[in-house]
């Protein structure tokens, strides 16, 4: 079984500075690792993966995760954050099985203020 | 017109009453999901299905039935509505495993 631990469950942060949204797991098989984004009534929206590769993955907007085997971590960044960064951020894995169900975090509230 | 939407986006009900929330796809995804979610908890799979013949219960199924009536349609009903019951539901589609999860809009369900 999976499990997903979201460190913080809101994360408050003025406009153009960095921010980190953190994310561990737990599983005794590989998984593949997500971030979805939930702007304010709305559903999910995938951010970013982690499927095999290359253990830095980016998305369009200029987020960035990275995943750590050895820490079982794969925390989300942001350089420089906007207004608009503002929504709930939920971290998922799912096993490597053709079901492709995903094991979601808590969920951070990020609020960028101006 | 959206992906997969779901019907109805609101209700409210009464404890005791049968309660159906429907969910259609036009992405032709074989796989469908049900999740709640409840502030503080994230999301928490109710049932999901790789096609009309598979069905499968998930971390929360008590209380919840569903029925895929076909690729494109995945309903899940309360049989007898409880307060706690009381979430955002949201339906989803994949296609592959390791690939992403298409969310409809969420219904917004209230049990008094």
């Amino acid at each position: 079984a999976q499990s997903v631990t979201q460190l913080d469950s809101q994360v408050p942060v003025f406009e153009e500075a960095p921010v980190e949204l953190r994310c561990n797991y737990s599983s005794s098989v590989s998984v593949y690792l997500f971030w979805y984004v939930q702007y304010p009534n709305q559903g999910l929206q995938l951010l970013l993966k982690y499927l095999s590769g290359s253990t830095l993955v980016e998305s369009i907007n200029g987020f960035e995760a990275e995943f750590n085997k050895s820490q079982t971590s794969f925390h989300l960044r942001k350089p420089s954050v906007h207004i608009s960064d503002t929504a709930e951020y939920f971290c998922a894995v799912s096993d490597l099985g053709g079901y492709n169900k995903l094991i979601f975090g808590a969920g951070t509230r990020l609020a960028v203020h101006p | 017109d959206a992906d997969v939407t779901q019907t109805p986006r609101n209700r409210i009900t009464k404890t005791g009453k049968r309660i159906m929330l429907e969910c259609s796809q036009t992405k032709g995804h074989d796989r469908m999901y049900w999740y709640r979610q409840d502030p503080g908890l994230g999301l928490q799979l109710i049932y999901y299905s790789f096609d009309v013949k598979d069905i499968n219960k998930g971390e929360i199924s008590d209380g919840y039935s569903v029925s895929r009536q076909a690729q494109a349609k995945f309903s899940l009903s309360l049989e007898s509505a409880i307060p706690n019951q009381t979430a955002l539901y949201f339906c989803a589609t994949s296609d592959l495993s390791g690939g992403e999860q298409f969310f409809g809009p969420g219904t917004r369900l209230t049990v008094l």
